[in-house]
C-alpha cells in the first residue's frame, strides 16, 4: 500500500516569491507521482506527472517538480508566484502497473499575498 | 471533447433520504473512478468501475453506498439512508483503458445532508 505526506497544511508567500511545496510517499512497489490543483469549488486539474526518466518534470503554469528516490520525495516548486496560483495543491501516487487509483496526500493550502 | 461532466453540482438531502449522484466520462474512456473529499481533508478512493464492471470497491463503506456504470449511460453512485457523515464533495475521474497513465476530474458534487 502507498501513502502520501505533505507536512505543510497553508503556505503563505508573497506575490513574485519562490515557493516549494513539500512531498513525500512511502511504497513497496514502483509508483507514478503527480501534483493537482484545486481552485474553490472546483475540479482537480493536473499539474505535471513522474512516470519515468528525467527527475525533473515540468508542469502547466510555470510548476515544476523534481522525483528523490533515495528521499522518497516529490517537492513542488515554482520560482515566482502569482496572485492567482492561490489554491490547494494535492500531491498523490499510484501503482507504475497502469493507471489504477490515485493514493492522495492532505494538500497544502497555497495563499499568495500582494 | 466535453470534459467529465457531473451532476447535480450540489445536493442538498434530509437524514435519511436517498443521494444519486451521477458521472459522465469523457467521450473514449471507459474507465471511472469515484473518490470522497470530506472538509479540510484529500481525496479519498472509493470505486473503480470499467463498463457494466466493479474492479475495486475497497474504498467503498460496507453500508449504504453502491456505485454502477452501465453499459449505456453514466455512472451513478448511489448512498441510501444519508446521515450527516455523508456530506462531502464527491468527485468523479474517468481515463481510457489502464495502460493510460492519467485520470481527468469532474468538478465533483457536493452533497450536504440536513
Amino acid at each position: 500500500a502507498q501513502s502520501v505526506t505533505q507536512l505543510d497544511s497553508q503556505v503563505p508567500v508573497f506575490e513574485e516569491a519562490p515557493v516549494e511545496l513539500r512531498c513525500n510517499y512511502s511504497s513497496s512497489v514502483s509508483v507514478y507521482l503527480f501534483w493537482y490543483v484545486q481552485y474553490p469549488n472546483q475540479g482537480l486539474q493536473l499539474l505535471l506527472k513522474y512516470l519515468s526518466g528525467s527527475t525533473l518534470v515540468k508542469g502547466i503554469n510555470g510548476f515544476e517538480a523534481e522525483f528523490n528516490k533515495s528521499q522518497t520525495s516529490f517537492h513542488l516548486r515554482k520560482p515566482s508566484v502569482h496572485i492567482s496560483d492561490t489554491a490547494e495543491y494535492f500531491c498523490a501516487v499510484s501503482e507504475n502497473t497502469g493507471f489504477q487509483k490515485l493514493v492522495f496526500g492532505t494538500g497544502t493550502r497555497l495563499l499568495v499575498s500582494p | 471533447n466535453a470534459g467529465v461532466m457531473q451532476n447535480p453540482r450540489h445536493l442538498v438531502r434530509r437524514r435519511g433520504q436517498e443521494a444519486r449522484l451521477r458521472c459522465s466520462p469523457m467521450k473514449g474512456h471507459s474507465h471511472v473512478y469515484w473518490y470522497r473529499q470530506l472538509p479540510e481533508e484529500g481525496l479519498k478512493f472509493m470505486v473503480y468501475l470499467q463498463k457494466e464492471n466493479i474492479i475495486d470497491e475497497s474504498g467503498m463503506p460496507k453500508e449504504r453506498f453502491s456505485a454502477e456504470f452501465p453499459k449505456e449511460g453514466p455512472s451513478i453512485l448511489r448512498i441510501q439512508q444519508v446521515v450527516r457523515g455523508d456530506s462531502a464533495a464527491y468527485f468523479c475521474a474517468s481515463s481510457p483503458p489502464p495502460s493510460n497513465t492519467e485520470a481527468f476530474f469532474g468538478q465533483g458534487t457536493r452533497l450536504t445532508v440536513v
